[in-house]
């Protein structure tokens, strides 16, 4: 998945506990994405960003924070995972231009009980 | 807000024929659109990207059209094979310049044997 790597791939939490989700890629590619798909609602980007430590909120992004300390990594974390934030998570890098051309990891299978 | 539609959530076709995929758009005209393709269990796979100006691409037995007036992209694959079997996204950007990515719920085409 064009050098990608989302971890872990499947996790089953419990509500109110801190959860993280990292996402991998060796292509050095500038920007990083994650996104939630949920059934009839589609692909929903949660937080994007654009390079180190240069990050911006989605559509989504309550409940949701992420870091980026290195170019190859991206950190989403749940402070306080609900059951609205079972889901599926993926991460997406681009590399010429913002939005265009996304190469999506294999996704983390999240579920809050 | 801006929208993204796609009309069929299945749609089911003989091996050999042309399958025709649509998505529709509201509001603000967007400067491209973008096609993927996502297996089950997978993350979405870029297909094709096509701008405003551009009346059609192609790519391989695959192909797109982008209609601005009837606010419009139609996806076309030929001779389609079993293979071809999976779900297509389209998606667009909030608006120009900005760092949303609008993704359509898909259609699931199946190519029966």
């Amino acid at each position: 998945d064009a050098g990608i790597t989302q971890s872990p791939r499947h996790k089953v939490t419990e509500t109110g506990t801190p959860v993280t989700l990292r996402c991998h890629q060796t292509e050095n590619h500038r920007y990083m994405y994650w996104y939630r798909q949920d059934p009839g609602h589609g692909l929903r980007l949660i937080h994007y960003s654009y390079g180190v430590k240069d990050t911006d909120k989605g559509e989504v992004s309550d409940g949701y924070s992420v870091s980026r300390s290195k170019t190859e990594d991206f950190l989403l974390t749940l402070e306080s995972a609900t059951s609205s934030q079972t889901s599926v998570y993926f991460c997406a890098i681009s590399a010429d231009r913002p939005n265009e051309k996304l190469f999506f990891g294999s996704g983390t299978q999240l579920s809050v009980l | 807000s801006q929208k993204i539609e796609q009309n069929s959530e299945a749609l089911n076709i003989q091996e050999g024929k042309t399958a025709t995929l649509t998505c529709n758009y509201t509001n603000y005209s967007p400067a491209y659109l973008q096609w993927y393709r996502q297996d089950p269990g997978r993350g979405p796979v870029f297909l094709l990207l096509i701008r405003e100006n551009e009346k059609e691409k192609r790519k391989e037995r695959l192909k797109v059209t982008f209609d601005t007036t009837l606010k419009q992209s139609l996806f076309h694959i030929t001779a389609s094979q079993p293979a071809d079997s999976a779900t297509y996204l389209c998606a667009r950007e909030e608006q120009t310049g900005a760092n949303n990515l609008f993704f359509g719920t898909g259609t699931r085409l199946t190519v029966i044997p």
